[in-house]
């Protein structure tokens, strides 16, 4: 399967725990991108980082959000002390140096 | 900031007709438009894209439409098919590759 691998594809958490996304691009994609699903509302951008590069995180919550793509191994959004308002589908997605971003399927977060 | 806008959020068309999907966008640095059609639990694919320096493209029965002056573009589908409906979101992206997204219209084809 060549396509961008996410997981877990469900993770629940309990307030104030944290929560770790991960997200495999395709081969040979060197960008990765973060979104974020609210119930009932588009995909809003949180994140764009190339190997070991933050390029834009202007749609990052400050607190408790970070991300990171090591230069070895996935791409890792992390929050911390989850709240209810966490719930979310998030998407990964990845691109060459072009345009064209490929999603992945996805990690749903449910926070009790 | 909304930079990208989908007006509509839902549509309904009947099957063989032409389904015409909209997106409004603000950001005159945008070059390059793209549409995704996402299915529930899945995550958003590719469907068709647009450069800035044309104004139509089209595959099979997908074309889209870009009106720069009106800062404008359009999806058509025709002929509609019940196995299109999904949630379709359309993209922009400027020189520095971040995309922004609208926020989706749900389609759906009755048969």
């Amino acid at each position: 399967n060549a396509g961008v691998m996410q997981n877990p594809r469900h993770l629940v958490r309990r307030r104030g725990q944290e929560a770790r996304l991960r997200c495999s691009p395709m081969k040979g994609h060197s960008h990765v991108y973060w979104y974020r699903q609210l119930p009932e509302e588009g995909l809003k951008f949180m994140v764009y980082l190339q190997k070991e590069n933050i390029i834009d995180e202007s749609g990052m919550p400050k607190e408790r959000f970070s991300a990171e793509f090591p230069k070895e191994g996935p791409s890792i959004l992390r929050i911390q002390q989850v709240v209810r308002g966490d719930s979310a589908a998030y998407f990964c997605a990845s691109s060459r140096s072009n345009y064209e971003q490929y999603f992945g399927p996805g990690t749903r977060l449910t926070v009790t | 900031d909304q930079q990208v806008k989908q007006n509509s959020p839902s549509l309904s068309v009947q099957e063989g007709r032409i389904s015409i999907l909209n997106c409004d966008y603000t950001n005159s640095m945008f070059d390059y438009f793209l549409w995704y059609k996402k299915y529930p639990a899945e995550g958003p694919t590719f469907l068709i894209s647009i450069s800035s320096i044309k104004d139509k493209n089209e595959d099979g029965r997908f074309t889209v439409f870009l009106n720069k002056s009106a800062k404008h573009l359009s999806l058509h589908i025709v002929p509609s098919q019940p196995g299109d409906s999904a949630v379709y979101f359309c993209a922009a992206s400027a020189d520095n590759n971040d995309m922004r997204f609208g926020a989706g219209t749900r389609l759906t084809v009755k048969p």
